[in-house]
């Protein structure tokens, strides 16, 4: 019955190579999200999906970027990660946008080397 | 410009006692609330949202939350502690028109036997 579900749940990456995280829905949302969560504390919005319009948060990093092929699923890819980027990366969806309930996958643990 | 306060970081209870995590909102217009459970290594799980109509919101798990406006809170509470409520907590708000979830900084509940 999984509903949002992200691979791989751990992903070890080297400095400066590159990495993609994937998140994929079987709620058919029109809005899918990327945050970041740094240990200890809350879930930063990186930038979302509605469709296909693409919605980048003003203080996201250039070295983030993310591509949604089609409704079910979304990528996260990051450039050239650094020290700072090891983060948990966590998707999210909502049927729409403003209030709707946003609902969460499991996370994505990333650790750079 | 929303925002979120979530007092203490941390919160320690005994099972079976009450259970209480604050949480203050600021919000120009009508918000929306929810709280957020997040165990460790997980995603976030929906305990509860109010959006219009009765204040009081029953959740899952035995929990609740009341919407006071005149506080401008939602604070979070359970009459017994279970040791598997031991977790992190978020709060968070979003408006209409608004597309960003904002969260609190978080709670962590502990639970000792």
């Amino acid at each position: 019955d999984a509903m949002v579900i992200q691979n791989p749940r751990y992903q070890v990456t080297q400095f400066g190579k590159p990495v993609t995280l994937s998140c994929s829905q079987t709620l058919n949302h029109n809005v899918m999200y990327w945050y970041q969560q740094k240990s200890s504390q809350a879930p930063k919005l990186l930038f979302h999906y509605y469709d296909k319009d693409f919605n980048n948060e003003a203080d996201t990093p250039d070295n983030f970027q993310s591509r949604r092929p089609n409704t079910s699923f979304c990528f996260l890819d990051i450039r050239s990660p650094g020290l700072g980027d090891a983060a948990m990366y966590l998707c999210a969806t909502s049927w729409e946008r403003g209030g709707e309930t946003q609902y969460f996958g499991p996370g994505t643990r990333l650790l750079v080397l | 410009a929303q925002s979120v306060t979530q007092l203490g970081s941390h919160v320690s209870v005994s099972e079976g006692a009450l259970v209480l995590l604050r949480c203050n909102y600021s919000s120009s217009v009508p918000p929306y609330l929810f709280w957020y459970v997040q165990y460790p290594n997980q995603g976030l799980q929906l305990l509860l949202k109010y959006t219009t109509g009765a204040t009081l919101v029953k959740g899952i798990n035995g929990f609740e939350a009341e919407f006071k406006k005149s506080e401008t809170s939602f604070h979070l509470t359970k009459p017994s502690a279970h040791m598997s409520d031991a977790a992190e907590y978020f709060c968070a708000v979003i408006t209409l028109g608004f597309q960003k979830l904002v969260f609190g900084t978080g709670t962590r509940l502990l639970v000792s036997p």
